[in-house]
């Protein structure tokens, strides 16, 4: 079955510092990975996806992340945090060979950037 | 480009009552996904729809939900009887049709509702 995991419920990091919000999936075949970004009351923007290729994706707002195949891992980076980078950020995987398009979520990772 | 659009905002159902969410995809999407999203959790996937075709319903309760994406008009999630435990938000997503599945999904604001 496929499956989702973000470790942290919360990460907090001062601004200027880099970010890391950690993601690890679970899929039969090859995967398609994506991260999105939540603000409250608001729906979820897309911010990058991993289909093949090459490893490191960059995405919107700085954002990028690294696929490990060996780590069956997706973590989200970013340089350096700006106090608007805080809110709710979700990791998610669909199985490329699969016939439906439907998306695996985790649980979400709440990003607090202090200034 | 307008984006992915639903309403209402905000629903407010009493208990038995019936619930219908309606979402307007992306100009030049034909792909239709509902996501309930519960409080403190994170979004689970109900139905995918094409126009006219629920292709995978595979996260819709057994009872008193169904979806449809008619072939004029939006996509409607309708609820019937509804009880305290349907509280949630509610989005939806539209994509292309890559032929591939690897398009990204655009989400609506969500329709929050609220059972009392």
């Amino acid at each position: 079955a496929q499956s989702v995991a973000q470790p942290e419920d919360q990460v907090n990091v001062a601004e200027g510092n880099p970010l890391t919000v950690k993601c690890t999936y679970s899929v039969s075949g090859n995967p398609y990975l994506f991260w999105y970004v939540q603000y409250p009351n608001r729906g979820l923007q897309f911010l990058l996806k991993y289909i093949t290729g090459d490893n490191l994706v960059k995405g919107s707002y700085g954002f990028e992340a690294e696929f490990n195949k060996s780590q069956t891992s997706f973590h989200l980076k970013k340089p350096s945090a700006l106090v608007s980078d805080s809110a709710l950020y979700f990791c998610a995987v669909r199985d490329a060979g699969g016939n439906t398009g439907k998306l695996i979520f985790g649980q979400g990772t709440t990003l607090q950037v202090k200034p | 480009n307008a984006g992915v659009m639903q309403n209402p905002r905000h629903l407010v159902r009493r208990r038995g009552q019936e619930a219908r969410l309606r979402c307007s995809p992306m100009k030049g999407h034909s792909h239709v996904y509902w996501y309930r999203q519960l409080p403190e959790e994170g979004l689970k996937f109900m139905v995918y729809l094409q126009k006219e075709n629920i292709i995978d319903e595979s996260g819709m309760p057994k009872e008193r939900f169904s979806a449809e994406f008619p072939k004029e008009g939006p996509s409607i999630l309708r609820i019937q009887q509804v009880v305290r435990g349907d509280s949630a938000a509610y989005f939806c997503a539209s994509s292309l049709f890559t032929g591939t599945g690897d398009g990204e999904q655009y989400f609506g604001p969500g329709t929050r509702l609220t059972v009392t």
